[in-house]
């Protein structure tokens, strides 16, 4: 069975850093791309950053890219995400996905989702 | 403001058939790009509903289909049931982006079951 469990969420100043972790089971990691989605309360989904099976590429959404880094330890199967300098409006649940590729990509398991919450 | 239009809100009785709309342009729907949609149940994480525009993953019941046609998409639902009501969000690629950054949702629709 396929799992994705997310920690490392709580609650940072602005300005402030966090990395969240997902740890996956029940897959052959490396051969996935992963990726972050997010949530803001009540809000809808947001991609934020992906990765390629070999860390070998890697891109970020425009409202993190240059603050968020996406990153992956095969050996340990786990994906992560460090994120600083982070703001008001990083507020959200963080979901790890594991994508799929076809014409275009989707994400076929979903993690419980973290919550990040920015707040002084 | 989402690349991809939902309406915000559609409602049902129960055994009735409801239709949720997707609508993009023709740097993502338009130009091919599969469209797929997503179930969020209250207090629960998004799960895979549609993929590939109308493929349905293990466990998901045939009641539910999705179709592409031009610049939209449309995920439709038959004999609803009290158990449906969710967040619904479609999600494709845009070729307006680079490499990853190519990932698009919708703005979602919540399904009310009367």
């Amino acid at each position: 069975e396929v799992q994705l469990v997310e920690s490392g969420g709580g609650v940072v100043r602005p300005g402030g850093s966090l990395r969240v972790l997902c740890a996956a089971s029940g897959f052959t990691f490396d051969d996935y791309g992963m990726a972050w989605v997010r949530q803001a309360p009540g809000k809808g989904l947001e991609w934020v950053s992906g990765i390629s099976w070999n860390d070998g590429y890697t891109a970020y959404a425009d409202s993190v890219k240059g603050r968020f880094t996406i990153s992956r330890d095969n050996a340990k199967k786990s994906l992560y995400l460090q994120m600083n300098s982070l703001r008001a409006d990083d507020t959200a649940f963080y979901y790890c996905v594991r994508r799929r590729f076809g014409s275009g990509t989707y994400f076929d398991f979903w993690g419980q989702g973290t919550l990040v919450t920015v707040s002084s | 403001q989402s690349v991809l239009t939902q309406p915000p809100s559609v409602s049902g009785a129960p055994g009735q058939r409801v239709t949720i709309s997707c609508t993009g342009s023709s740097s993502n729907i338009g130009a091919g790009y599969d469209v797929h949609w997503y179930q969020q149940l209250p207090g629960t994480a998004p799960k895979l509903l549609i993929y590939n525009d109308n493929n349905r993953p293990s466990g998901v019941p045939d009641r539910f289909s999705g179709s592409r046609s031009g610049t939209s998409a449309s995920l439709a639902i038959t004999g609803l049931q009290a158990e449906d009501e969710a967040d619904y969000y479609c999600q494709s690629f845009d070729s307006n982006l680079s490499g990853f950054s190519d990932v698009v949702f919708g703005g979602g629709t919540k399904l009310t079951v009367l």
